[in-house]
């Protein structure tokens, strides 16, 4: 089957740094994505990694091992405005190509 | 560029009755995907429309299908409403020409209610 898990919640203060694991089950992975979505929002794209390795963007960061099927998402500096849901999706291919997101992992961030 | 944009926002149904969401892709996408948004189930593919066709598809029964017109708006159905269908739907546009997209823009969905 296809699933991917990431915790439920992480709770964190101004200013730290956070990392939301995302492990995947698949065969015929393309690779990883994030998304961000703040209460009663749309989610927003991220950042995609499809080689292992790490991709920087500003404040964040994204990191996949295809070989260990797992990547993370680390926020730095973090900010109140960072307190959201965030998801981990991944494209399965097998007949159907589909686009399957993780339960989403639920940050916040305290003063 | 303006954003995708969806409609209704909200909408009231009773079990049984059908529902048509429309929306609006990003100028220039051809790619239009459909999720439902559940706190139970969470973001779950529905399906994914390319030039007029259906091209990707989840785990969704026949009540709920689609279709996209030649300006890439797309519509979505769900026949004989069940009150499991209550759930945000959301539509993403993408680009398009390489498949379906790691890279989804996702529209401020339509929240649908059923009694």
């Amino acid at each position: 089957g296809q699933s991917l898990e990431q915790p439920s919640e992480v709770t964190a203060v101004e200013g730290a740094i956070v990392q939301i694991n995302c492990t995947y089950q698949t065969s015929g992975f393309y690779g990883l994505s994030w998304y961000q979505q703040h209460d009663g929002g749309a989610p927003t794209f991220l950042s995609y990694n499809a080689l292992d390795g790490l991709e920087e963007t500003g404040r964040f960061s994204s990191f996949l091992s295809r070989s260990d099927s797992y990547g993370y998402l680390l926020l730095q500096e973090l900010q109140m405005k960072d307190s959201a849901s965030y998801f981990c999706a991944v494209v399965f291919s097998g007949g159907y190509n589909k686009l399957i997101f993780g339960a989403g992992t639920r940050l916040a961030v305290h003063p | 560029k303006a954003g995708v944009t969806q409609t209704p926002r909200y909408l009231i149904k009773t079990r049984g009755q059908q529902v048509t969401l429309s929306c609006s892709p990003i100028s220039g996408h051809r790619s239009v995907s459909w999720y439902q948004q559940t706190p139970g189930q969470g973001l779950q593919f529905l399906f994914e429309y390319f030039s007029e066709t259906q091209r990707n598809k989840g785990n969704f029964p026949g009540r709920f299908s689609g279709r996209q017109f030649s300006n890439s708006r797309s519509e979505m159905n769900v026949s004989t409403l069940e009150l499991g269908d209550s759930a945000l739907y959301l539509c993403a546009s993408s680009p398009g020409g390489g498949g379906l997209s790691y890279e989804q823009y996702f529209g401020p969905g339509t929240r649908l209610t059923v009694t």
